[in-house]
């Protein structure tokens, strides 16, 4: 079964149209995490949730938000998409899993293309 | 905050050899060290991983040593397939932090 899931698995927007990527789990995880992966590069972390602690990276864009509304969903909204912001991103928790805390599970990931 | 080097960057085997790739890390206070597995247009799989607390660790044909006094550890891949060919991820979390810091990736093929 599916734990960490995605959606859309690809998206394709407009430069400069927002739009959001979302994730969601069924781990009952208090981590969650949103990475930006580019093509022969290892992930880039975004920002994290612990709970409802927001943790952003000193080095993402503004233009990078995230929403957290309860503990299964965690949405990435990209206010004004660039070509460069075309990558893989990837969605991971992480939880309280006896022996297993330090675990990060990735969803498929998100395809996004930038037109 | 910590530092994760990685190589090789590329390496090729033919099929049944052996493959190494190695990781050296900064932070001393870093204790878990997952190895990832990525296939194209995949999500990154852990395969296996170690604690500080333990120098060896295998699982059938994957195994990784850590050294924690030279602060580097280690994949070994033995009898590899074509089925191992993929970009090989590892990487650190200190105890006290949530994130892990990744190394730069290293693309294994293999061949028949």
């Amino acid at each position: 079964d599916a734990m960490v899931i995605q959606n859309p698995r690809y998206q394709v927007t407009q430069f400069g149209k927002p739009v959001t990527l979302s994730c969601s789990q069924t781990l009952n995880h208090n981590v969650m995490y949103w990475y930006q992966q580019k093509s022969s590069q290892a992930p880039k972390l975004l920002f994290h949730y612990y709970d409802k602690d927001f943790n952003n990276e000193a080095d993402t864009p503004d233009n990078f938000q995230s929403r957290r509304p309860n503990t299964s969903f965690c949405f990435l909204d990209i206010r004004s998409p660039g070509l460069g912001d075309a990558a893989m991103y990837l969605c991971a928790t992480r939880g309280s899993d006896v022996g297993r805390t330090d675990t990060q599970y990735f969803g498929p990931g998100t395809r996004l293309t930038v037109l | 905050g910590e530092n994760v080097e990685q190589h090789p960057s590329t390496l090729s085997v033919q099929e049944g050899d052996s493959a190494v790739i190695k990781c050296t890390y900064s932070d001393s206070a870093s204790n878990y060290f997952p190895w990832y597995k990525q296939e194209l247009g995949k999500r990154p799989q852990l395969i296996i991983d170690i604690r500080s607390n333990v120098g060896e660790k295998k699982d059938q044909r994957i195994a990784v040593t850590l050294n924690k006094t030279a602060k580097h550890f280690s994949l070994h891949i033995t009898e590899t397939q074509p089925e191992d060919s993929a970009v090989y991820f590892c990487a650190a979390i200190p105890g006290t932090a949530s994130k892990l810091t990744f190394g730069t990736g290293t693309r294994l093929q293999v061949t028949l």
